[in-house]
C-alpha cells in the first residue's frame, strides 16, 4: 500500500527566509502527488499537484514542489516565506489501485516568526 | 463562491449518543468523500460516494458508523452509539470524479467531542 512520510512535525522559520518541506512516498509507478495546506480551523486547500511531465511544479501562493523518483521524494518550497503561510501543511499521494483515496502524510506544522 | 459546506461546525456530546454530521457538496460534483483528522493518526479517508452510491467505505467502522446521501445535495455521516474515541475532526470533500483525477475540495470541518 501506497505511503507518505513527513518526517518533520514543527520547522519554524523567519519571515522572509527560504522554506523546504519535506515528502517521502512509498509507491512503485508513477505517483500522483500533492501538496494540502490547511489554515488553522479550515479545510484542506490545494497547493499543487504532480501527475507526470515536468518535474518542478508550480503552484498558488508562490510555493513549488519539485518531484524526484531517485529519491521518492516531493518537496514542497517557497523562496520567501510570509507571515500568512503559517499553517499546516499535508503530502498525499492518490492510490491508483481503482479507488480515488488520498494518503496523507501526518503533515508538518509551520510557525513563521516576526 | 462554491465551497463545500458543513453542519455542525462544533459538537460536544455525550458517550453512547447518536451523531450526524452534514454535507453539501459544491453543487455540480457527482463525488463526496468523508475524512477523518486525529493527532495520532492523521486524516485517515472513511468512504465516498459516487453519484450518490458509496464506492468504499473500507475505512469506515461499520457497527456505529453510517453515511449516506440522501439527494445529490446531501451527505450524511451518523455514528450511532458514540464514543470517546470517535473524537476527531470530520472533513467532507467533494469533487467531479470518474476521471483519472479530479481535484478534492474541502469544507471547513466538524469538530466532534465524545465526553
Amino acid at each position: 500500500a501506497q505511503s507518505v512520510t513527513q518526517p518533520d512535525i514543527h520547522i519554524t522559520v523567519s519571515e522572509g527566509a527560504s522554506l523546504e518541506l519535506r515528502c517521502n512516498y512509498s509507491y512503485g509507478a508513477t505517483p500522483y502527488l500533492f501538496w494540502y495546506v490547511q489554515s488553522p480551523g479550515q479545510g484542506l486547500q490545494l497547493l499543487l499537484k504532480y501527475f507526470s511531465g515536468d518535474t518542478l511544479v508550480q503552484g498558488i501562493k508562490g510555493f513549488e514542489a519539485e518531484f524526484k523518483r531517485s529519491q521518492s521524494s516531493f518537496n514542497l518550497r517557497k523562496p520567501s516565506v510570509h507571515w500568512s503561510d503559517a499553517a499546516e501543511y499535508f503530502c498525499a499521494v492518490l492510490d491508483q489501485g481503482g479507488s480515488e483515496k488520498l494518503v496523507f502524510g501526518k503533515g508538518t506544522k509551520l510557525t513563521v516568526n516576526p | 463562491d462554491a465551497r463545500v459546506t458543513q453542519t455542525p461546525r462544533d459538537k460536544v456530546t455525550e458517550m453512547g449518543q447518536e451523531v450526524t454530521m452534514r454535507c453539501q457538496p459544491i453543487l455540480g460534483h457527482n463525488t463526496v468523500f468523508w475524512y477523518r483528522q486525529t493527532m495520532m493518526q492523521g486524516l485517515e479517508l472513511l468512504a465516498y460516494f459516487r453519484n450518490r452510491a458509496p464506492l468504499d467505505d473500507s475505512g469506515m467502522p461499520k457497527d456505529r458508523f453510517s453515511a449516506e446521501m440522501p439527494d445529490a445535495t446531501l451527505a450524511t455521516l451518523k455514528i450511532q452509539p458514540s464514543e470517546p474515541r470517535d473524537s476527531a475532526v470530520y472533513f467532507c470533500a467533494s469533487g467531479l470524479g470518474g476521471q483519472t483525477y479530479n481535484e478534492q475540495f474541502f469544507g471547513p470541518g466538524t469538530r466532534l467531542t465524545v465526553l
